[in-house]
């Protein structure tokens, strides 16, 4: 079975400074990987994914991710952290033989002003 | 519809009680998934259709849980006997087909049992 580790409940970063938000995670197979993330009161938003190619895979609002197979993670990125990414992020996965997504527990992320 | 329609987005019941969560996906979308999030926990995977085949009920937690899609459309979550741990936020998300799809999940609905 697959499963995520998102070790961070919490990620605090001030306005301006790079960001990382990090996931690892256990699958068979090849992964499909997946950045997820959710405002207050609201669903999930789709970020970016990895589904194969590049490591670095490019998504929504500057966010990047890297594809590291050898440690298993897929960690999320920022250069420049914005007050208003402020929010809960998710990591999930799947097999390429499945179609039902396996998450994270979340990282709250903080950017401080 | 534009996007994943979910009703109704807040739901207070007394414990004991039955409720029906409503999930309206994207038209055209033939995959369709409930998620339970509780207080500070991850997304935990209810039930899963897709199209016309048997649906996925591996994830669901009792058999209080039940849910149904018509016309490969509109899903309906059924809780039965409500209890106090039943209270989280159920999210419902469909997709398209393709190797390459993400979830597109909507708003929600938050179920309190009182």
């Amino acid at each position: 079975a697959q499963s995520v580790a998102q070790p961070e409940d919490q990620v605090n970063v001030a306005e301006g400074n790079p960001l990382t938000v990090k996931c690892t995670y256990s699958v068979s197979g090849n992964p499909y990987l997946f950045w997820y993330v959710q405002y207050p009161n609201r669903g999930l938003q789709f970020l970016l994914k990895y589904i194969t190619g590049d490591n670095l895979v490019k998504g929504s609002y500057g966010f990047e991710a890297e594809f590291n197979k050898s440690q298993t993670s897929f960690h999320l990125k920022k250069p420049s952290a914005l007050v208003s990414d402020s929010a809960l992020y998710f990591c999930a996965v799947r097999p390429g033989s499945a179609r039902q997504l396996t998450f994270g527990s979340g990282t709250q992320l903080t950017v401080l002003p | 519809g534009a996007g994943v329609s979910q009703s109704p987005s807040n739901k207070v019941t007394e414990k004991g009680k039955d409720v029906e969560l409503r999930c309206d996906p994207i038209s055209g979308h033939t995959a369709l998934y409930w998620y339970r999030q509780s207080l500070g926990q991850g997304l935990e995977f209810l039930i899963y259709f897709q199209g016309n085949s048997a649906p996925d009920k591996s994830g669901l937690p009792s058999d209080r849980f039940s849910a149904e899609r018509t016309g490969g459309s509109v899903s309906t979550l059924t809780i039965q006997r409500t209890q106090q741990e039943d209270s989280a936020v159920y999210l419902c998300a469909s997709t398209g087909d393709g190797a390459n799809y993400g979830y597109t999940f909507g708003s929600g609905t938050r179920l309190t049992v009182v």
